[in-house]
C-alpha cells in the first residue's frame, strides 16, 4: 500500500461546482498534513495546513479524520484558476519531518 | 525576498556522465529537501537535512545518488554515474522549523533533468 493514495483525476468540472478531492495515508501515527497546489510545469506551493478540528480558507475547506486516515479538500465555487494539480501531503510517522506527497489530483475547471 | 534558488534548470546529458544539482535556500530556514518528481511515481523525497546535517536519506535510490551540505546556504544533489531512468525534474525546497516541526515548504523552480 502506497504511504499516500490519491485519485489522479482528472476532474472536470463547470465554473462555480463544488468539487471534493480525498487521499488516504497509511500511516496512523503521522501527525501534519497538508494540501499543496503545484500548477503545470511549476513548483508546489502550499495551499493549506489541515487541521485535526478541519479548517476553511475562502472557498478552500479542509478535512482531517483520524479513525479512517484520510483528508479531505472541499473547493466551493470552483473558478478557472483552480485547475492545477492537488497534492496531499502527510508527514511519515510520528515526530519526523519527512513529508510525503502523493501523487495529485488534476482538477480542470471548464468555462 | 529571493526564494529557493536551484541550477541549473535544465541540463541534458549522457548516460554515465556526472551531474550536479545546486540549491541555495532561504536565509534563515533549517531545514532542506531534495524530492524528485516522474510522471509515474509523482514527488518522491529523496533526503532532507536539518541544520545542515542528513537527518533522512532512505530515499535515496542508490549508491549513484549522493547529497551534500556544506553550510546553511548550499546544497547539492550528484549523481554518478547517471543513467536514463534518473530523467526527472529535481526540486529542493526549504523550510523553517517551529516547534521543532518543519513548517511550509518553499520550494524552488526545479531542474529538469534529461539523461540521453
Amino acid at each position: 500500500r502506497k504511504e499516500v493514495e490519491q485519485d489522479p483525476g482528472p476532474f472536470n468540472v463547470p465554473e462555480g461546482a463544488t468539487v471534493a478531492f480525498n487521499c488516504t495515508y497509511s500511516n496512523s501515527a503521522s501527525q501534519s498534513f497538508f494540501w499543496y497546489r503545484q500548477d503545470c510545469r511549476k513548483e508546489p506551493k502550499l495551499l493549506m495546513s489541515v487541521y485535526s478540528s478541519g479548517n476553511e480558507d475562502g472557498r478552500f475547506t479542509a478535512q482531517l479524520n483520524r479513525a479512517s486516515q484520510y483528508i479531505s479538500l472541499l473547493i466551493r465555487d470552483s473558478k478557472l484558476s483552480d485547475s492545477a494539480t492537488y497534492l496531499c501531503v502527510v508527514n511519515y510517522g510520528g515526530a519526523t519531518n519527512k513529508l510525503i506527497f502523493g501523487t495529485g489530483t488534476l482538477l480542470a475547471v471548464q468555462p | 525576498d529571493a526564494g529557493v534558488i536551484q541550477s541549473p534548470r535544465h541540463e541534458v546529458t549522457e548516460m554515465g556522465q556526472e551531474v550536479t544539482l545546486r540549491c541555495k535556500p532561504i536565509s534563515g530556514h533549517d531545514y532542506l529537501f531534495w524530492y524528485r518528481q516522474t510522471m509515474m511515481r509523482g514527488l518522491e523525497l529523496l533526503i532532507y537535512f536539518n541544520n545542515n546535517v542528513p537527518i533522512d536519506d532512505s530515499g535515496m535510490p542508490e549508491d549513484r545518488f549522493s547529497a551534500k551540505m556544506p553550510n546553511a546556504s548550499f546544497s547539492t544533489l550528484k549523481i554518478q554515474p547517471s543513467e536514463p531512468r534518473d530523467s526527472a525534474v529535481y526540486f529542493c525546497a526549504s523550510s523553517l522549523s517551529r516547534g521543532g516541526w518543519a513548517g511550509e515548504l518553499f520550494f524552488g523552480e526545479g531542474s529538469r533533468l534529461t539523461v540521453l
